[in-house]
């Protein structure tokens, strides 16, 4: 089955760092999401992208939809305390995977004040 | 406008009872999907339903089946609970489930003692 690999596992990082995390793929995906979720909450959905190449910004977050339609990439500037949580990529492929979403492991992000 | 309101928020059950959670999509959002979570495996997909018809269905046993009514809230119901099934329950909601910008719910947390 489809496969997602997300990196790093886990970052420690002081604020006002910036912090990048990536998403790959065994198979094509057309449309990649990124969601953060806290403890004790759903996913929040942070970004989408829905066509290779898109580069989408959503205040200090931007992603982007990998070329070969496999990767994903999240960035976050200048970190705050409240960046703190798991970052999730999610990829569906479209077709008839209706409302089936693939996500990664996770990237468990903290931020030292 | 209202988010996705899963009910019940946290339940404890007995292995071999069956248990039913309840997900109120976003007004509007006619696609609903549900996700196990767990920390050994993740997000994983459960099934999808829209207008009151299930489209897709995830690798879980038969013990896990789900409804959608006409007012696109949903169900799932999981029968003779086995101590496995203990986990976070999502629900998330689309406006079709084809193109997502999948919303989740906030979980029910099921326990099974």
């Amino acid at each position: 089955g489809q496969q997602l690999n997300q990196s790093p596992q886990s970052m420690f990082i002081q604020e006002g760092e910036d912090v990048s995390m990536n998403c790959t793929s065994s198979s094509i995906f057309n449309t990649w999401l990124w969601y953060k979720q806290e403890p004790g909450e759903g996913p929040v959905l942070l970004i989408a992208l829905y066509k290779a190449g898109e580069l989408t910004s959503n205040g200090r977050l931007t992603a982007q939809f990998g070329i070969t339609r496999k990767d994903s990439f999240l960035n976050i500037s200048a970190s705050i305390p409240s960046d703190v949580g798991i970052y999730f990529c999610a990829g569906q492929w479209g077709g008839t995977s209706y409302g089936k979403l693939t996500f990664g492991q996770g990237t468990i992000l903290t931020v030292h004040p | 406008k209202a988010g996705v309101t899963q009910t019940p928020r946290y339940l404890i059950k007995t292995r071999g009872q069956q248990v039913t959670l309840s997900c109120s999509p976003i007004s509007g959002h006619r696609s609903v999907s549900w996700y196990q979570q767990t920390p050994g495996q993740g997000l994983q997909f459960l099934f999808e339903y829209f207008s009151e018809t299930q489209r897709n269905k995830g690798n879980f046993p038969g013990r896990f089946s789900g409804r959608q009514f006409s007012n696109s809230r949903s169900e799932m119901n999981v029968s003779t609970l086995e101590l496995g099934d203990s986990a976070l329950y999502l629900c998330a909601s689309s406006l079709d489930g084809g193109r997502i910008d999948a919303f989740f719910g906030q979980g029910t947390r099921l326990t099974v003692v």
